[in-house]
């Protein structure tokens, strides 16, 4: 298994541009998540999903859109970047999620940077 | 309003010594806590957890101590080795699931050889 795989591992965008950071995992998990990560601070949680089609607002929501159309795949896009969104991406997994404390598996980020 | 908080952004130990990484929360309707270790470059990966019912969990080298009068709960590494060297987050979920983790901001640990 590759566990949870993101796209780019680097970016750099200019203010006004959009992207898509791509996220899959292959362990046929229901629950995923995207975090952020500003330096110096913890992750803080900007989507999630509780299954195909069923996607939540996170703390940190605004700016950002996602779907969820297969269990594989959570796509976070970044509509009109601005340099606030400079930040480290990580996607996430669980198995079940409700009612269950199960792990959450983590990819290995994107780093995005908004000049 | 951050409701983990690491107080402490380093720590430096001595391979074979004690590491001991502390996490304080505010929210008395915590049940679980969890630690996540995280190498640069790479995602966190989860080390170990503990539910408010025990005061104490263990996995080999790592313990985790949980006092709950004292909203404090702490990560002892004995011994620690250089490869322990690394981010670890404090984190505990929002709720009775786990999907909404709040996370401390983390505690940069050196092990020196």
């Amino acid at each position: 298994n590759a566990g949870v795989t993101q796209t780019p591992k680097f970016r750099i965008l200019k203010i006004g541009q959009s992207m898509t950071l791509q996220c899959t995992q292959d362990m046929n998990h229901n629950y995923m998540y995207w975090y952020r990560q500003d330096p110096g601070m913890g992750l803080k949680l900007i989507y999630y999903s509780v299954g195909a089609g069923i996607t939540d607002k996170g703390e940190v929501p605004n700016g950002y859109n996602v779907s969820r159309s297969t269990t594989e795949d959570f796509p976070l896009r970044l509509e009109l970047a601005a340099p606030s969104q400079t930040s480290v991406y990580f996607c996430a997994s669980s198995p079940q999620g409700a009612g269950r404390r199960d792990t959450q598996y983590f990819g290995p980020g994107t780093r995005l940077t908004v000049l | 309003d951050q409701q983990v908080k690491q107080n402490s952004p380093s720590l430096s130990v001595q391979e074979g010594r004690i590491s001991i990484l502390n996490c304080d929360y505010t929210n008395s309707m915590f049940d679980y806590f969890l630690w996540y270790k995280k190498y640069p470059a790479e995602g966190p990966t989860f080390l170990i957890s503990i539910s408010s019912i025990k005061d104490k969990n263990e996995d080999g080298r790592f313990t985790v101590f949980l006092n709950k009068s004292a909203k404090h709960l702490s990560l002892h590494i004995v011994p620690s080795q250089p490869g322990d060297s690394a981010v670890y987050f404090c984190a505990a979920p929002l709720g009775v699931s786990n999907y909404k983790l709040t996370f401390g901001k983390g505690t940069l640990l050196t092990v020196n050889p």
